[in-house]
């Protein structure tokens, strides 16, 4: 079956520090990796993602993410983290075109992310 | 350009009541996607529909219906509500239904049933 691990229910960090937000997946062929952040009472805003090429895609907000298909992973980053980067990140894949669930995110269950001043 | 919206905000039904939801997507969008969010099982996946079209269903019971007009506005309709069936409702939109497009997604419904 098709999904996508988040093995950190939490991540703490302190302003200024660098942050890594953990995205592991499982499907079948070559997947499209998503990164969505949620903060609270809203929708989810989308931050970045890897379609093909360079491992390392830039995203918003100085946001980061590599993608590495040895390890299946697609962890997301950030040199210098900000208070304002607290809130709750998905990260999310879509099947290939051709699949049945081309159109279909796949969510991984959330990271919610502390960054204490 | 506006974002996608939804309406209403927020909804209070009791069991056995059905309701009805709104999405209203970016302009020019045509392909609009509906979730479920709930503190258990995460976000799911309900449904798709591009031009009119449901192209994809996720793993939810026949209560759960949708559809998408010509203007590439979208309802989804959950009949006979059950307690479970309390949570925040998605609703996003792409350019197209290519899986490399991006969904952005409206600020959600929250549903309580009673």
């Amino acid at each position: 079956a098709q999904s996508v691990a988040q093995p950190e229910d939490q991540v703490n960090v302190a302003e200024g520090n660098p942050l890594t937000v953990k995205c592991t997946y499982s499907v079948s062929g070559n997947p499209y990796l998503f990164w969505y952040v949620q903060y609270p009472n809203r929708g989810l805003q989308f931050l970045l993602k890897y379609i093909t090429g360079d491992n390392l895609v830039k995203g918003s907000y100085g946001f980061e993410a590599e993608f590495n298909k040895s390890q299946t992973s697609f962890h997301l980053k950030k040199p210098s983290a900000l208070v304002s980067d607290s809130a709750l990140y998905f990260c999310a894949v879509r099947l290939p075109s051709g699949s049945s669930n081309t159109g279909k995110l796949i969510f991984g269950q959330g990271t919610t992310l502390q960054v204490k001043p | 350009k506006a974002g996608v919206t939804q309406t209403p905000r927020y909804l209070i039904k009791t069991r056995g009541q059905q309701v009805t939801l709104s999405c209203s997507p970016i302009s020019g969008h045509r392909s609009v996607s509906w979730y479920q969010q709930t503190p258990g099982q995460g976000l799911q996946f309900l449904f798709e529909y591009f031009s009119e079209t449901q192209r994809n269903k996720g793993n939810f019971p026949g209560r759960f219906s949708g559809r998408q007009f010509s203007n590439s506005r979208s309802e989804m309709n959950v009949s006979t509500l059950e307690l479970g069936d309390s949570a925040l409702y998605l609703c996003a939109s792409s350019l197209d239904g290519g899986p490399t497009y991006e969904q952005y997604f409206g600020p959600g419904t929250r549903l309580t049933v009673t």
